[in-house]
């Protein structure tokens, strides 16, 4: 069963801070690794999808990078802002045959980006 | 294009009573995902369909139940709701042309309270 862990539980920064939220996941047959934003009450904002094969993925300020062998993610921010301010979440699909549309969550980590 | 739509936003119910949630995914995605999100649980998948068909299935009990209509559209159902049945439902949408899970799109939500 794919279990997902994410370090830290919460986080809280000056603005300008470059962060690195860390994600990790016990089967390491996965498709790929998506990181969300979640803003309070809201609902998921995708940030990036890093398929398998790839080793890292960027998006403006965002870095993800993947080490299937090692079972792990980083989500790397740059120069961060108030408005980072959210919970981010990593999430990998089911292993195997049945893994369409199942994915598994990790419990986030609560960004706070202070001014 | 609109993203995922997620209707009621906000729904009260009591104990013992049903309701229904719909989802309507981006167009021309096919496969749609449901999720119940709490605080003390996190994530958890409930099921996912692919043209009207159940795909798969979390580990809820069979009071949780869905569908999805020929346009891709989706309803969850509860019957006989519970207390710890609060929380918020997402539904996730991604195209799914392919045999790899892709990227997953999430609507903001229905806050379900259970009083």
């Amino acid at each position: 069963k794919q279990e997902v862990t994410q370090i830290p539980a919460a986080l809280s920064v000056p603005e300008g801070e470059n962060l690195v939220l860390n994600c990790s996941f016990t089967d390491s047959a996965i498709y790929n690794l998506q990181w969300f934003r979640q803003d309070p009450g809201k609902g998921l904002t995708s940030l990036l999808l890093i398929q398998s094969s790839q080793r890292e993925q960027t998006s403006g300020r965002l870095n993800a990078s993947l080490d299937k062998s090692s079972g792990r993610s980083t989500l790397y921010i740059a120069a961060s802002q108030p408005g980072d301010s959210a919970t981010y979440l990593c999430a990998v699909p089911n292993a195997g045959g049945t893994s369409y549309g199942k994915l598994t969550f990790g419990q986030g980590t609560i960004l706070t980006v202070h001014p | 294009k609109a993203g995922v739509t997620q209707t009621p936003r906000y729904l009260i119910k009591t104990r013992g009573q049903q309701v229904t949630l719909s989802c309507s995914p981006i167009s021309g995605h096919r496969s749609v995902s449901w999720y119940q999100q709490t605080p003390g649980q996190g994530l958890q998948f409930l099921f996912e369909y692919f043209s009207e068909t159940q795909r798969n299935k979390g580990n809820f009990p069979g009071r949780f139940s869905g569908r999805q209509f020929s346009n891709s559209r989706s309803e969850m159902n509860v019957s006989t709701l519970e207390l710890g049945d609060s929380a918020l439902y997402l539904c996730a949408s991604s195209v799914a042309w392919g045999t790899s899970p892709d990227t997953q799109y999430f609507g903001p939500g229905t806050r379900l309270t259970v009083l």
